[in-house]
């Protein structure tokens, strides 16, 4: 069974410093990694995808990197923004299921 | 369509009802997935399609859960005698089928709540 683990559960930050998410899954044997942000009430909006053959993915602010053999991944998201306050979940998709595993999340709250 | 439908957004029901969910996939998307959100709980996985046929259905909870899938396009997920413990979000996701896995979209959800 794959266990994903999100680390830490909430985090409040000022306005303009750099946010640190990490990601933790027991087996290494996926297919890719989706980082997700949920806002309150809302359903889920997919922020980046990482093949398992990718170390990295950028998209504006956020940068996701992906380490496969130590079950890792960490998502920045730089100079936070009271509007990047959200849920923001991993997923992961082993090769041997077709399902993704989710975390917990992580809680964030930029403030102004 | 350009996003996950589902409808309806919001069901409030008595203890004992059936109720029906919908969803209607990412044009083209094979692949579907209905997840159960609790309130403050993770996301619960209950059933994959690929196309019509869903090869894995022993994540919902209980008998009272089907779901099904109709054309390849819209799945149906139907709750029989609800009961206050099947209040959730429930939510439905589609993908590009294929190897890797295509990157997964969800709908806003459709919230339920039994009385």
């Amino acid at each position: 069974k794959q266990e994903v683990t999100q680390i830490p559960a909430a985090l409040s930050v000022p306005e303009g410093e750099n946010l640190v998410l990490n990601c933790s899954f027991t087996d290494s044997a996926i297919y890719n990694l989706q980082w997700f942000r949920q806002d309150p009430g809302k359903g889920l909006t997919s922020l980046l995808l990482i093949q398992s053959s990718q170390r990295e993915q950028t998209s504006g602010r956020l940068n996701a990197s992906l380490d496969k053999s130590s079950g890792r991944s960490t998502l920045y998201i730089a100079a936070s923004q009271p509007g990047d306050s959200a849920t923001y979940l991993c997923a992961v998709r082993r090769v041997s299921d077709y399902k993704l595993s989710f975390g917990a999340g992580t809680t964030v709250t930029v403030r102004a | 369509g350009a996003g996950v439908s589902q409808s309806p957004s919001n069901k409030v029901t008595e203890k004992g009802k059936d109720v029906e969910l919908r969803c209607d996939p990412i044009s083209g998307h094979t692949a579907l997935y209905w997840y159960r959100q609790s309130l403050g709980q993770g996301l619960e996985f209950l059933i994959y399609f690929q196309g019509n046929s869903a090869p894995d259905k022993s994540g919902l909870p209980s008998d009272r859960f089907s779901a099904e899938r109709t054309g390849g396009s819209v799945s149906t997920l139907t709750i029989q005698r609800t009961q206050q413990e099947d209040s959730a979000v429930y939510l439905c996701a589609s993908s590009s089928g294929g190897a890797p896995p295509g990157e997964l979209f969800f709908g806003e959800g459709s919230r339920l709540t039994v009385l």
